[in-house]
């Protein structure tokens, strides 16, 4: 089974750091561009930052960028978005998510989903 | 940045209703266009990607059209288990975006 599986949430100060992980199984995680997904309690999805298949080319929301990285580990089939000096706007659900490829084919579309990991920054 | 708006941002509507919601870009772009379906605690499920394309498992009853600016998701006769938010995202560039979100509830 294609699963995706998040930890390392909590709460944390503002200004805090925090790692989240994402631990894939059931597909060759290495092949995929694999992104991060937030979205704040009661609003709507944002995007936060996507990785290539080979981690040589991440992308970010101006919101994160210079705070938030993202890296992998494709000999442990898991993503991880490393958090620094956050703020309150910070709070929110992450996702991890598996970009979507038919055939040889791949879009920007998110087909799995892990099922998020609440970060709560406050104080 | 490409920016999305989707419309109407709730509905209210009853079972066996034909719904329509709209999603503008900001920009043009083609039909790298895609729609979930996001239910309370549960992570987005992906409906229609490039615009128009069913994806494996969603019910016939979904549809999408639209290219450059505008998109349409429809949903030809709703179902109970259809009550949920919905959100539009472009493909097409860097940084992605996901539209506002229409709420479609009971009436």
């Amino acid at each position: 089974e294609v699963q995706l599986l998040e930890s390392g949430g909590g709460l944390v100060q503002p200004g805090g750091s925090l790692r989240l992980s994402c631990a894939a199984s059931g597909f060759s995680f290495p092949a995929y561009t694999m992104t991060w997904v937030r979205q704040a309690p009661g609003k709507g999805l944002e995007w936060v930052s996507s990785i290539s298949n080979s981690g040589g080319t991440t992308y970010y929301a101006d919101s994160v960028k210079g705070r938030f990285t993202i890296s992998r580990d494709n000999s442990k089939n898991t993503l991880f978005l490393q958090m620094h000096s956050l703020r309150g706007e910070d709070t929110a659900v992450y996702y991890c998510a598996k970009r979507y490829c038919s055939g040889d084919t791949c879009y920007n579309a998110f087909h799995i989903w892990g099922q998020g990991t609440m970060v709560t920054v406050s104080s | 940045d490409i920016q999305l708006t989707q419309s109407p941002s709730f509905l209210s509507t009853s079972v066996g209703d034909r719904v329509t919601i709209t999603c503008r870009a900001s920009q043009g772009i083609s039909t790298y266009l895609a729609w979930y379906q996001q239910k309370p605690g549960k992570a987005p499920k992906l409906l229609i990607y490039l615009a128009s394309i069913l994806q494996s498992g969603v019910p016939s009853r979904f549809s999408g059209s639209g290219s450059g600016t505008e998109f349409t998701l429809t949903i030809s006769s709703l179902q109970p288990e259809d009550f949920a938010t919905y959100y539009c995202q472009q493909l097409n560039s860097y940084p992605l975006t996901f539209g506002g979100g229409t709420k479609v509830e009971i009436k």
